[in-house]
């Protein structure tokens, strides 16, 4: 357990749909990060919060992702207008540890797109 | 950007024998530099990590050792067992971005 949660777990859509998947650390952690990881590849940045401030964002975070963490603590990853290329393991990662570099990743949600 | 290699994808080793995984850099301003292990439908989990200011650390089976100046960082497992079989990754963080930089991994598999 690495003290966040992600919700939910798989999800399944079709190609055209509207998805969010939420991430919520157990305790508060100022630094929320979002990763996607596609079968056989390493994880790869999507961006980062410090706080409600949304300080990094890749390019692969085209204009149909959106995220947010309006309070700070649960964040939320919203996919628009999803494609069969969607397809992926959204995961949700927290700092923990003694000099806060450390990436904890939560189970992550699995999206399938038809 | 940081682009970070990764080699052998895949590595098969006798149970109780040493596995080494490599991994080289590109941005020379990247300062952090962790090892995740990743069971079948499980999520990344970190076992190791080493920054810039350090060449080697070890804990217990697992150490890492870092190079700067030829900007590569290997994963060293000894005494290797079945449990042990994964895919691992290595990554890099630039230094003033909290971004990671995944390598594609390595398969290892122990065989008893």
């Amino acid at each position: 357990d690495t003290g966040v949660s992600q919700d939910p777990r798989h999800k399944i859509t079709k190609r055209g749909q509207n998805v969010t998947f939420r991430c919520d650390p157990i305790s508060e952690h100022n630094r929320l990060y979002w990763y996607r990881q596609t079968l056989g590849q390493g994880p790869e940045f999507l961006t980062y919060f410090q706080n409600e401030a949304q300080l990094e964002k890749s390019r692969l975070l085209s204009d149909r992702f959106s995220a947010e963490r309006p309070k700070g603590s649960f964040s939320t990853l919203e996919i628009q207008r999803t494609e069969q290329g969607d397809s992926a393991m959204y995961l949700c990662a927290i700092p923990r540890g003694e000099g806060r570099y450390e990436q904890y990743f939560g189970p992550g949600t699995r999206l399938t797109v038809t | 950007g940081e682009n970070v290699e990764q080699h052998p994808s895949t590595l098969s080793v006798q149970e109780g024998d040493s596995a080494v995984i490599k991994c080289t850099y590109s941005d020379s301003a990247s300062n952090y530099f962790p090892w995740y292990k990743q069971e079948l439908g499980k999520r990344p989990q970190l076992i190791i990590d080493i920054r810039s200011n350090v060449g080697e650390k070890k804990d217990q089976r697992i150490a890492v050792t870092l190079n700067k100046t030829a900007k590569h960082f290997s994963l060293h497992i000894t005494e290797t067992q079945p449990e042990d079989s994964a895919v691992y990754f290595c990554a890099g963080q630039r230094a003033g971005s909290y971004q990671l930089t995944f390598g594609k991994g390595t398969k290892l598999s122990v065989i008893p």
